[in-house]
């Protein structure tokens, strides 16, 4: 089966600074790859996905690229803001019977 | 638009006993997964209904099952509770499934504390 490692556990950077968290997957079937913000006590937000035919997918503040000979993928988030202090995690899966394959999350801190 | 719902938000049972889990999916979408998420953990998939079947399964043992309903809602079950079962459970809806890999949409989870 598949498996997601993730790095940082833990993250902080000033406010105004560029963040960045990494991924690695296992399984080179997998082809859709997306991200989550979970605020405590909340339930998990898709912030952003990029699927295997793609190599960077952008979204404002936040981009995604994917590296598929290398099997990983990353987030960048630039000029980061105090709400974006949360616990990140990346996922990947390879086809839509199977369930989503989460990394054991990144809890950024944004430092005022 | 409706947003994925669940029920109850809070349950707290004895070992042994048995569970049941609701949730709502997002208007629109007609494939709901399940997982498990323990504290400081990501969460974990148990499996995946479409058209009133399941059509994946993580590694979770038999005793967890679950329901889908004509209108897609869905149900998990989890019978002869034991103390690792204690958790926040998640369940997410996608717009198509059977083969096709699309966004999940998580509600907001049930936390299950077994005593």
């Amino acid at each position: 089966g598949e498996n997601v490692e993730q790095h940082p556990s833990t993250l902080s950077v000033q406010e105004g600074d560029s963040a960045v968290i990494k991924c690695t997957y296992s399984d080179s079937a997998s082809n859709y790859f997306p991200w989550y913000k979970q605020e405590l006590g909340k339930r998990p937000q898709l912030i952003i996905d990029i699927r295997s035919n793609v190599g960077e997918k952008k979204d404002q503040r936040i981009a995604v690229t994917l590296n598929k000979t290398a099997k990983h993928f990353s987030l960048h988030i630039t000029e980061t803001q105090p709400e974006d202090s949360a616990v990140y995690f990346c996922a990947a899966v390879e086809g839509g019977a199977d369930g989503l394959t989460f990394g054991k999350g990144t809890h950024l801190i944004i430092q005022p | 638009e409706t947003g994925v719902t669940q029920s109850p938000t809070h349950l707290i049972k004895t070992r042994g006993q048995q569970v049941t889990l609701r949730c709502s999916s997002q208007s629109g979408h007609n494939t709901v997964s399940w997982y498990q998420q323990a504290l400081g953990q990501g969460p974990q998939f148990i499996f995946q209904y479409y058209r009133e079947e399941e059509n994946g399964r993580g590694n979770f043992p038999p005793r967890f099952s679950g329901l889908q309903f004509p209108n897609y809602s869905s149900e998990l079950n989890v019978n002869a509770l034991e103390l690792d079962d204690s958790a926040l459970y998640l369940c997410a809806s996608s717009p198509l499934g059977a083969g096709s890999s699309y966004e999940q949409y998580f509600g907001p989870g049930t936390r299950l504390t077994v005593t």
